[in-house]
């Protein structure tokens, strides 16, 4: 059974830029949830998709976006990157949707770097 | 309200000796515990997790103990391994979302 997979793995982008991440969740599982990982910071909640239908979102500006397609794959989307913008950005699987209903299932993770 | 505080920051002990993570919450509503493994390169792991009808789980030699009164919840890695190097991530959730310490990074030397 295939994991979930997030591309691209490594990406450099400079202030100002745009930038989509993309994630395909394992196979069956309809909820996919975004993090941020920075070092000192952990990991932070950007928001949550089930069903084409975003279910949550975490405490992130408007420039931090998302959507979830019918098979459902789901894609982050940046505009107007800033420096702090660097970081790990997790997309985590799961058969149900909510924080508390079993096992998140993450990918290896994109990292970006804004210069 | 929603914040999850872990400690330590990084940890090092020795081959056979025991590792203790703390992690300490304010939200009385969290009513779902787990502890996530991330090494290097990879995507976190759920490792072990608990709720908050039982005091203790253990599996094999990962134990979390959790204390409601005091809102506080621990993970004890025993016999601890080089292979147990890794950083170990706490969490609290309830039906909205799951909040994620700030990570302890654990090094175990031989």
């Amino acid at each position: 059974k295939a994991g979930v997979t997030q591309t691209p793995r490594y990406l450099i982008k400079t202030r100002g830029q745009q930038v989509t991440l993309s994630c395909s969740p394992i196979s069956g599982h309809r909820s996919v949830s975004w993090y941020q990982q920075t070092p000192g910071q952990g990991l932070q909640f950007l928001f949550e998709y089930f069903s084409e239908t975003q279910r949550n979102k975490g405490n992130f500006p408007g420039r931090f976006s998302g959507r979830q397609f019918s098979n459902s794959r789901s894609e982050m989307n940046v505009s107007t990157l800033e420096l702090g913008d660097s970081a790990l950005y997790l997309c985590a699987s799961s058969l149900i949707p909510g924080g508390n209903t079993g096992e998140l299932f993450f990918g290896e993770g994109s990292r970006l770097t804004v210069l | 309200q929603q914040q999850v505080k872990q400690s330590p920051q990084s940890l090092i002990v020795q081959k056979g000796g025991i590792s203790i993570i703390n992690c300490a919450y304010e939200n009385t509503a969290f009513d779902y515990f787990p502890w996530y493994q991330q090494f290097p390169g990879k995507g976190p792991a759920l490792l072990i997790a608990i709720r908050p009808d039982v005091s203790e789980k253990k599996e094999g030699r990962f134990t979390i103990s959790f204390n409601k009164s005091a809102k506080q919840f621990s993970l004890h890695i025993m016999d601890s391994q080089p292979g147990d190097s890794a950083t170990y991530f706490c969490a609290a959730s309830d039906t909205d979302k799951l909040i994620f310490g700030t990570g302890t990074r654990l090094q175990v030397f031989p």
